[in-house]
């Protein structure tokens, strides 16, 4: 069974630089795309990082994704109040056929 | 504008079934693979399934596998997803998702099993 870990929180001021990292028990990160998805409670998840590091129209560039050997990271700079929410790391299973969510990361903006 | 809307969802007793309906509108629905993802409450985000844009291949979570089952009718720009046997951790808002990255979710559903 596949298990993606990411820390459960993580926090920053508004202004700075926040980075969730995300590794992979058998989801061969490093084979595998990695996408990366944006959750507030109540609402619609989105997708922020499609691709390791590829980021949809209307993402804006202060979000950045990269991925290197057996672990995937997701970048916030200018941190804005409007970025709590929970991160999902989320690589591609080749033999589930299908995603598997890591645990999620709760980002606090102090 | 691209958009999907789920429905649905309500009470079910344990081992009853539940059909779930993901409605599309604004986009070529017949191009797009659906996914269905939930959320059970205070847990994060879990994979369901996957209908590829000509139905031809579906894929399953291994908590589901053989109690549920992903189907489309693109007459009607919908997937289903027909639940059996439900179970007290199915309980969750149920999201379906467009596109092979899940590039569009609609708002979710919610399915609370109890007696």
């Amino acid at each position: 069974q596949s298990v993606v870990t990411q820390p459960p929180s993580a926090s920053g001021a508004p202004g700075q630089r926040v980075t969730i990292s995300c590794s992979g028990s058998n989801s061969k990160i490093e084979d595998n795309p990695v996408n990366w998805y944006q959750h507030v409670p109540g609402t619609a998840p989105k997708l922020l990082i499609f691709d390791n590091d590829q980021r949809p129209s209307g993402v804006p560039a202060r979000f950045s994704g990269s991925r290197s050997g057996t672990s995937a990271s997701l970048a916030i700079n200018g941190l804005q109040s409007e970025d709590e929410a929970v991160y999902y790391c989320t690589p591609w299973s080749d033999s589930l056929n299908g995603w598997v969510f890591g645990g999620g990361t709760k980002l606090t903006v102090l | 504008q691209v958009q999907l809307e789920e429905s649905g969802g309500g009470v079910v007793q344990p081992g009853r079934s539940l059909r779930l309906s993901c409605a599309a509108s604004g986009f070529t629905f017949s191009d797009y693979g659906i996914h269905w993802v939930r959320q059970a409450p205070g847990k994060g985000l879990e994979w369901v399934a996957v209908i590829s844009y000509d139905g031809k291949n579906r894929y399953y979570a291994d908590s589901v596998r053989g109690r549920v089952t992903i189907s489309r009718d693109d007459s009607k720009n919908r997937v289903y997803l027909q639940m059996n046997s439900l179970r007290g951790e199915d309980s969750a808002v149920y999201y379906c998702a467009g596109g092979g990255n899940m590039d569009v979710w609609g708002q979710g559903t919610t399915v609370t099993v109890a007696s």
